[in-house]
């Protein structure tokens, strides 16, 4: 079945690093993507929607300039937190779909971001 | 603007007893529901959705749900759990229709299996 790839599963930085997290719809065009922080313990709040080629849309409250979200081709999107900082430690998960909701919605399994 | 509504945070269960996930939700529009599964460190799997029609949906590893739009609640239920159904559960809500508007979760429900 379709699969999203979401790279990497873990990654650690140091304090005013920026990180770039990958998701990659593997067998279908994720004409859009959406992208989700989950705190501990605590649901996904939507970040950002961003539709191929498009500018993304940020949810309020969400720095554009801190999370910066890239859509180029209908298989990749990729999600950089830039000057990363002990508070942006968080779990970041993407979903892709071809057309939700008749479309399926996919997940990816998740960036596990620790910023020390 | 929707919102999701999980009032247990947590729900303790014994294998092959039946459980109830409550979830109540919000919303001036009609909506779209569903029920996401999520396994520890990774994303969710769809369980199942109610789109249209029956209000009944059944969905994956026996569980389903039942939409009462008077009530404006979406419980999902399983009659008889598995040690391998200890995750968090996750509703959902999304806007009916077309367009790109992404998910509204609730907080998650941690069904924990006891044997």
């Amino acid at each position: 079945g379709a699969v999203v790839s979401q790279h990497p599963s873990r990654v650690i930085c140091k304090s005013g690093t920026s990180v770039k997290i990958e998701c990659r719809s593997l067998d279908f065009q994720a004409t859009t993507m959406f992208w989700y922080r989950q705190f501990p313990k605590q649901s996904l709040m939507l970040m950002a929607t961003s539709n191929e080629g498009s500018k993304a849309t940020y949810e309020q409250g969400v720095e554009k300039d801190k999370f910066l979200i890239n859509h180029a081709s209908l298989t990749l999107s990729t999600l950089t937190v830039t000057s990363a900082h002990p508070e942006d430690s968080s779990f970041y998960i993407c979903s892709a779909t071809s057309g939700f909701p008749n479309s399926p919605l996919h997940f990816g399994n998740g960036t596990r971001l620790t910023v020390t | 603007a929707q919102s999701v509504t999980q009032l247990d945070s947590q729900v303790p269960v014994f294998e092959e007893a039946p459980v109830e996930l409550r979830c109540n939700y919000s919303s001036s529009v009609s909506v779209y529901l569903f029920w996401y599964v999520q396994y520890p460190n990774q994303g969710l799997q769809l369980l199942l959705k109610y789109l249209s029609g029956s209000t009944l949906v059944k969905g994956i590893n026996g569980f389903e749900a039942e939409f009462n739009k008077s009530q404006t609640s979406f419980h999902l239920r399983k009659p008889s759990v598995h040690i391998s159904d200890t995750a968090e559960y996750f509703c959902a809500v999304r806007v009916s229709g077309g367009g790109a508007d992404g998910l509204t979760f609730g907080k998650g429900t941690h069904l924990i299996i006891q044997p």
